[in-house]
Order: C-alpha cells, then sequence, then structure tokens
C-alpha cells in the first residue's frame, strides 16, 4: 500500500524568500505523485504532477518539484514567494494503473507568507 | 473550465437526522468522488463512482451512503447524523487519469 508523509504541518517565511514544502512517500510499485493547493474557503486545485520522464516538474504560480526516486520523495519549491501564495498544500500519490479512486493525500502543510 | 459544484457552503444538522450533500459537475465526467478533510488529517476518500448507479466504497465509507442516478449528480447521504461526521466534504469529479477537479467544500456541522 502507498502512504505520503509530509514532513511539516506548518511553515511560516517571510515575503520574497524561498521555501521548500517536503514530501516522501512509500510504495513497493511505481506511482505517479501530485501536488495539490488549498486557497482559504475553497477547494483544491492541482499545482503540478510528475508521470514520467524529466525528474524537475514545473507547475503552476512559479511553483516545482523534483522527483528524487531514490530518496522517494517530492519535495516543492518556489524560490521567491508571495502574500498570496498563503494556502495549504497536499502532496499525493497514486500507483500506476490505479484509478483516481486511489490517490493517496498527505495530512497537508500550511505555508503562511508574512510580509 | 470545469465547473464542480456543491450546493451548501456551510450546513448545520442536529444529531439523528438524515443529511443529503449534494454535488453537481458540467463536464460530462464519469468519476466522481466525495472526500471528508479534518485538520491534521488530510483528505479521506468516503465514496467513489465510475459510472451512473456504480458506486465503491472508499477508506472511510462507514455511516455513509451515496447516490448516483445521474452522470453529473452524485450525492453524499448521512443516514443518521453524528457529532463525529462534522468535517468539511469535498466532491471532485475527473474523465479518465486526468487530475481531479474539486468543488469549494461544503462545511458541516452535526450539533
Amino acid at each position: 500500500a502507498q502512504s505520503v508523509t509530509q514532513l511539516d504541518s506548518q511553515v511560516p517565511v517571510f515575503e520574497e524568500a524561498p521555501v521548500e514544502l517536503r514530501c516522501n512517500y512509500s510504495s513497493s510499485v511505481s506511482v505517479y505523485l501530485f501536488w495539490y493547493v488549498q486557497y482559504p474557503n475553497q477547494g483544491l486545485q492541482l499545482l503540478l504532477k510528475y508521470l514520467s520522464g524529466s525528474t524537475l516538474v514545473k507547475g503552476i504560480n512559479g511553483f516545482e518539484a523534483e522527483f528524487n526516486k531514490s530518496q522517494t520523495s517530492f519535495h516543492l519549491r518556489k524560490p521567491s514567494v508571495h502574500i498570496s501564495d498563503t494556502a495549504e498544500y497536499f502532496c499525493a500519490v497514486r500507483r500506476y494503473g490505479g484509478s483516481q479512486g486511489n490517490l493517496i493525500f498527505g495530512k497537508g502543510t500550511k505555508l503562511s507568507v508574512k510580509p | 473550465d470545469v465547473k464542480v459544484t456543491q450546493s451548501s457552503r456551510y450546513l448545520v444538522k442536529r444529531t439523528g437526522e438524515k443529511v443529503f450533500l449534494e454535488c453537481v459537475q458540467d463536464m460530462d465526467h464519469e468519476n466522481m468522488f466525495w472526500y471528508r478533510q479534518d485538520p491534521g488529517l488530510g483528505l479521506r476518500l468516503i465514496y467513489f463512482s465510475y459510472d451512473v448507479k456504480m458506486k465503491e466504497k472508499g477508506d472511510i465509507p462507514e455511516g455513509y451512503s451515496v447516490s448516483r442516478e445521474k452522470k453529473e449528480r452524485f450525492s453524499l447521504i448521512l443516514e443518521s447524523a453524528s457529532t463525529n461526521q462534522t468535517s468539511m466534504y469535498l466532491c471532485a469529479s475527473t474523465r479518465g487519469s486526468s487530475p481531479l477537479h474539486f468543488g469549494n467544500g461544503t462545511r458541516l456541522t452535526v450539533t
């Protein structure tokens, strides 16, 4: 079975600073990996996804993530954050060939950007 | 643009009431999902459906049922609401293996 661990429940950071939100997964089979963002009072929307190919994936709003198979990690990064990036971020995993119903979410990381 | 609409943003119900949470999507997606979101627990899958009149249990189906009479509509039913079902409920839909599209959520309080 797959599982996802988001190592930090809360990350405070100042505006224009870089940020890294950490995600580790465990799986005995190959997986697809996703990052979703949830702004206050909204549903989740897709930031980026890794399906295959290049291990560095670029997403919306200047975010990127790197798939590291040996470390079983998929950390999310942004070189310079804005106040508007304040949100909760969820890492998720799905096994190859699995349906979307098999999407396993981490517990979330709340990013708080301060002026 | 895909739109997933949950009929209520906030709902307050009493213990023992039967509760219906409605979700409608406008993109002819065959797959629909109900998740529950609780602080510190992330999202947990309650039920999902791959087609009209089809349903499958997710990770936490106890105390819930679902109905999918039409392709665009997926209803979550709490047969007898309890206080431990106070939560944020998120509906999502997708076609094939494309990413999930989420509604804005229904915050349910059971008193």
